[in-house]
């Protein structure tokens, strides 16, 4: 079955306390991002990776880290949690061709930085 | 920047009705990408309906419907025969051909009353 997979999809923890939410997409997807959504605002693209070794920031990628060693996977890193960053993530993965664009969603991972 | 406004924060709708959903885009794109993603309480984002900017004829799948007038940016989705599952929070979206972002208006919230 073609998915992404977040973990954890909930997670409460104290502010400073480095934590990693991992992503992982099975369907070959060049393209991963990550986003947060928060009530009124939608969803706001934090980072995003064309392919291996390739990241870039989104709109608000400050107090976020990402990397990209491997396709599949796409790990969202908070080196220093706070209480601002307490949101709703998803990671989403699509085919990087034309004549595309649907994005693929994980489930969702619920944060709470107290 | 492109933007994405959704007017409508909450609507209501009875079971068996046709409601619409309104979303208007701002771009100086001509080739894009439009999208309408439910995300139901479960939180999983799931497409409705895809549209692609230089196409004419309005998309459908099933009970959904898109009416998009480019000259005016606006991309309004119709759901007829409403469904106690259609009940969720509808997110228009924007992407650009070979584009990075999916920008994501801030949502409407459907509920379907019995």
């Amino acid at each position: 079955e073609a998915q992404v997979t977040q973990n954890p999809r909930y997670l409460i923890t104290v502010t400073g306390k480095k934590l990693t939410v991992t992503c992982s997409q099975n369907m070959n997807h060049e393209y991963m991002s990550w986003y947060r959504q928060d009530p009124g605002l939608g969803l706001r693209q934090i980072y995003y990776s064309m392919n291996v070794e390739v990241t870039d920031k989104g709109d608000v990628p400050e107090g976020y880290k990402v990397s990209r060693k491997e396709k599949r996977n796409f790990p969202l890193i908070l080196e220093s949690p706070s209480p601002n960053q307490t949101s709703l993530y998803f990671c989403a993965s699509r085919s990087a061709g034309y004549r595309t664009g649907e994005l693929f969603f994980g489930e969702g991972s619920r944060l709470t930085v107290l | 920047a492109q933007t994405v406004t959704q007017s409508q924060p909450e609507m209501s709708v009875q079971e068996a009705e046709t409601v619409t959903l309104s979303c208007t885009y701002d771009t100086s794109e001509s080739n894009y990408y439009l999208f309408w993603y439910k995300q139901p309480p479960s939180r999983q984002m799931i497409l409705v309906i895809r549209q692609e900017a230089y196409k004419q004829q309005n998309a459908t799948e099933n009970r959904f419907s898109v009416n998009f007038q480019k000259a005016a940016k606006s991309f309004s989705l119709k759901i007829s025969d409403s469904q106690l599952g259609d009940t969720a929070m509808y997110f228009c979206a924007f992407m650009m051909i070979y584009g990075q972002n999916f920008v994501f208006g801030p949502g409407t919230r459907l509920s379907v009353l019995p």
